[in-house]
Order: structure tokens, then C-alpha cells, then sequence
């Protein structure tokens, strides 16, 4: 079975620095996709960034990079210079290979309080 | 733009109502899910479906049923609900390819008392 670990329940950054949200995961499969989601006070999931288990290179969208180490299991979330905006909770997911329930499984989320 | 409804945002509802969430795609996804998401457990798979007709449960599928008649609609059924089905419920889609990312719906805050 696949696991998602968000150990940080909440951090807080000052506007215009960098901040990392952590995520380990536990999977038995070769073929994976982690996801990271952000989850504003209004509810809506926004999809920010995707990494294959195959991708060479480090996700980069924007001001959102996704730092992977395959060997140590963690696809961290980077976000630079920290806006407002930025305030909501994230989440860590993986996504199933196409073999098996091609869903998500989610860890318990990260707020963010970006502080002025 | 993608687009992914749920048919209400906020319901109240009696212990032992059958209780009908209704989700609608307009992407011609595949794929269609329902997720429960309480504080501290982030969103737990409840069923999912892959094609018409077709149903597979998730993590946490007691007390809930769905129904996938066609392509856009994925409802989710609550037969009698229970004050611990009070949740957030979102609905999500996506293709089936594996690195396609779910769409989600806004969400629907589902009271039971």
C-alpha cells in the first residue's frame, strides 16, 4: 500500500522568502506520479506541480519547484518568494500506475501562513 | 477551462435521509472520483470509476454507494445517512493516463444532524 507523509501540520514564512513543504512517500512500485495540491480557505484543489518517478530533472512551475530524491523516498515543494497568496494548505499526493486504482492517496496537508 | 461541478456547496440533512451528491465533468475524462476530506486525515478515496458503469471502491467505502450512468456524471449516494458522514466531500476527474493531474470540484460541506 502507498503512504504520504506530511510531517509540518503548519509553518509560517515572511512574505518574500523561500519556503520548503516536506513529503516523504512509501511505494513498492517503479512507476509513480507525486502531485502537490493547494487548498486556498475557499475550498478549491489547485494542481501546482507534477513529477514522474522517471523525470531526470526536478519539476520546475513557476515559482513552485518540486525537489525529488528518489533514493531517500521525498518530493519536497519549494515555493520562492512567498506571497500572500500563498496562504493556504497544501498537499502531497501519489498517484497510482495505471495498473492499479489511478487515484491519489493524499497526505494530511501543510498549512502556510504567509506573514506580512 | 476545465470544469468540474458538484451540485451543491453547503447541505444539511437528518440522520437517516438518503442523501444524493451529484458531480459533473465537461473534460470527456475517463476517469471520475469521490474523496472525503476531515482535518488532520487529508482526503481519503471513497469509490471511483473508470468507465460508464464501471465502480471500484476506495479506502472508506461503508455506508456510501455511487453511480456513473454516464460519461460527465459521477453521483455519490449516501443510503442513510449518519453524523459521522458529516465531511467535506469533493469530487475529482481526470484522463487515464497516469500522469494526468484530477480536476477538482468545488466541493460540497455536507452536515448530518
Amino acid at each position: 500500500a502507498q503512504k504520504i507523509t506530511q510531517t509540518q501540520p503548519g509553518m509560517f514564512v515572511q512574505e518574500k522568502e523561500a519556503v520548503t513543504l516536506d513529503c516523504t512517500y512509501d511505494t513498492s512500485d517503479q512507476s509513480y506520479g507525486l502531485f502537490w495540491y493547494k487548498q486556498p480557505s475557499s475550498g478549491e484543489m489547485i494542481f501546482l506541480i507534477y513529477q514522474g518517478s522517471y523525470d531526470e530533472q526536478n519539476a520546475t512551475e513557476g515559482r513552485y519547484s518540486l525537489n525529488f530524491q528518489k533514493a531517500r523516498k521525498s518530493a519536497n515543494l519549494v515555493i520562492s518568494a512567498s506571497q500572500l497568496g500563498d496562504s493556504a494548505m497544501y498537499f502531497c499526493a501519489m498517484r497510482e500506475p495505471y495498473t492499479g486504482r489511478r487515484a491519489l492517496t493524499f497526505g494530511s496537508g501543510t498549512r502556510l501562513q504567509v506573514q506580512p | 477551462d476545465v470544469k468540474v461541478t458538484q451540485s451543491s456547496r453547503y447541505l444539511v440533512k437528518r440522520t437517516g435521509e438518503k442523501v444524493f451528491l451529484e458531480c459533473v465533468q465537461d473534460m470527456d475524462h475517463e476517469n471520475m472520483f469521490w474523496y472525503r476530506q476531515d482535518p488532520g486525515l487529508g482526503l481519503r478515496l471513497i469509490y471511483f470509476s473508470y468507465d460508464v458503469k464501471m465502480k471500484e471502491k476506495g479506502d472508506i467505502p461503508e455506508g456510501y454507494s455511487v453511480s456513473r450512468e454516464k460519461k460527465e456524471r459521477f453521483s455519490l449516494i449516501l443510503e442513510s445517512a449518519s453524523t459521522n458522514q458529516t465531511s467535506m466531500y469533493l469530487c475529482a476527474s481526470s484522463f487515464i493516463e497516469e500522469a494526468y493531474e484530477q480536476y477538482f470540484g468545488p466541493g460540497t460541506r455536507l452536515t448530518v444532524t
